[in-house]
């Protein structure tokens, strides 16, 4: 079965500082990978997404991820938290063998203090 | 945002009523996902749509929930009769592929009393 999971639930980084917000993964199949996030009472925006190309992937915002198939993680990262990152973050997967599975992790909320 | 137009942003209604969500997507995008977002569990996919058919209503929590999609550019998501229990924000995504990023709505906030 494919799951995703975001190993916090809640990040809290001072201004300046590099983010890390980790996700894992378990699928049988390769899958596509995306991050997006969410501001308060706004819809979620793509960050980035990952489908079999590069492992480093560079999305908006100087945010990046790496997929590491044999840890089967796809972290975000960046280097210099900016307050305007202070938002939700969630993790997709999304697997196509014998059905479609898109399963959205639980989300991870990122503080970002002055 | 500008993508999807959702209505009514905010929506409270009394235990046992009909409530019925609207999503208007642009043209070209072939796939429309419903998504219910609580604190309680998360993100949530509802249904989707592939070429105004739904494919996949797994997430559909009961039978008092209900979507349609008449044409590419309008689609419904029903409870009847609604619950306090489904009082959740939910969202309505557009998608050129299942594969392709989703631009979302800006939501219907749902309270029900």
């Amino acid at each position: 079965a494919q799951s995703v999971t975001q190993l916090d639930s809640h990040v809290s980084v001072s201004e300046g500082t590099p983010v890390l917000l980790r996700c894992n993964y378990s699928s049988s199949y390769s899958p596509s990978l995306f991050w997006y996030v969410q501001h308060p009472n706004k819809g979620l925006q793509l960050l980035l997404k990952y489908t079999s190309a590069a492992t480093l992937v560079k999305g908006i915002n100087g945010f990046e991820a790496e997929f590491k198939k044999s840890e089967t993680s796809f972290h975000l990262t960046k280097p210099s938290a900016h307050m305007s990152d202070a938002a939700e973050y969630f993790c997709v997967v999304i697997v196509n063998q014998a059905g479609t599975a898109l399963i959205f992790g639980k989300g991870t909320t990122l503080s970002v203090s002055s | 945002d500008a993508g999807v137009i959702q209505s009514p942003r905010h929506e409270v209604t009394e235990m046992g009523q009909e409530v019925t969500l609207r999503c208007k997507p642009i043209s070209g995008h072939d796939y429309l996902f419903w998504y219910r977002q609580t604190m309680m569990r998360g993100l949530e996919l509802l249904i989707y749509f592939n070429n105004n058919v739904p494919i996949d209503d797994s997430g559909m929590p009961e039978d008092r929930f209900s979507a349609k999609m008449p044409n590419a550019s309008f689609s419904t998501l029903k409870i009847q009769p609604s619950e306090p229990r489904d009082s959740a924000v939910y969202f309505c995504a557009i998608s050129t592929s299942l594969y392709n990023e989703q631009f979302f709505g800006p939501g219907t906030r749902l309270t029900v009393l």
